[in-house]
């Protein structure tokens, strides 16, 4: 029972453009989303995060956008630069339990 | 560098034995959390302990546990080790227990069960 799904596996996007992630939920009871990056033989870091109670947050080049109708989120890179090359996992928030959807592998091509 | 060690980077064991994953927070962070990554699915919430207390517990299997000691570093126990427990485990910290924090992830431990 997968209540946090990354339906795209990977995403390759040329330098300079916008990376599109997105990630759908089941539970109505998440009630903050967070997305970490992830490279290679290292964790994954913290990018941003939502409340249930907004519909957008912006940190720079990474704007994330929550749609509760449709239990949608998704995060926006732009520009898109090389180094953003990573896995990337969304993640919600119920209670005490964090769940991580699969990740989603972006190439960023110069 | 996240601030958070883990120990030992990789492990290989077979089947029935028992392992020991060891898990330093950053300095000041008083919550640990363990996460288990399996080649084909997402980072599975595993247990987490706040200033030495069990706080939440998540997919956690019966012959795995864990605790947190007064110098607040975690250790992560598997016994009766199967194959399918191979696996990347990753220990987070965080200062606070709740889940709305940023949490601050180590580098990971690759267990290979064979």
């Amino acid at each position: 029972d997968q209540q946090v799904k990354q339906n795209s596996p990977s995403l390759s996007v040329q330098e300079g453009r916008i990376s599109i992630l997105n990630c759908d939920y089941t539970n109505s009871m998440f009630d903050y989303f967070l997305w970490y990056k992830k490279y290679p033989a290292e964790g994954p870091t913290f990018l941003i995060s939502i409340s249930s109670i907004k519909d957008k947050n912006e940190d720079g080049r990474f704007t994330v956008f929550l749609n509760k109708s449709a239990k949608h989120l998704s995060l926006h890179i732009v520009p898109s630069q090389p180094g953003d090359s990573a896995v990337y996992f969304c993640a919600a928030k119920a209670g005490n339990m964090l769940t991580f959807g699969g990740g989603t592998r972006l190439m960023v091509k110069p | 560098d996240s601030g958070v060690t883990q120990t030992p980077k990789h492990l290989i064991t077979a089947t029935g034995q028992r392992v020991t994953l060891r898990c330093s927070p950053r300095s000041g962070d008083l919550s640990v959390y363990w996460y288990q990554q399996s080649l084909d699915q997402g980072l599975q919430f595993l247990i987490q302990y706040y200033n030495g207390e069990e706080r939440a517990k998540g997919n956690i299997l019966e012959r795995f546990s864990a605790q947190q000691f007064p110098d607040l570093h975690s250790e992560l126990n598997l016994s009766s080790l199967e194959l399918g427990d191979s696996a990347l485990y990753f220990c987070a910290s965080s200062y606070t227990g709740g889940m709305y924090n940023e949490q601050f992830f180590g580098p990971g431990t690759r267990l290979t069960v064979l």
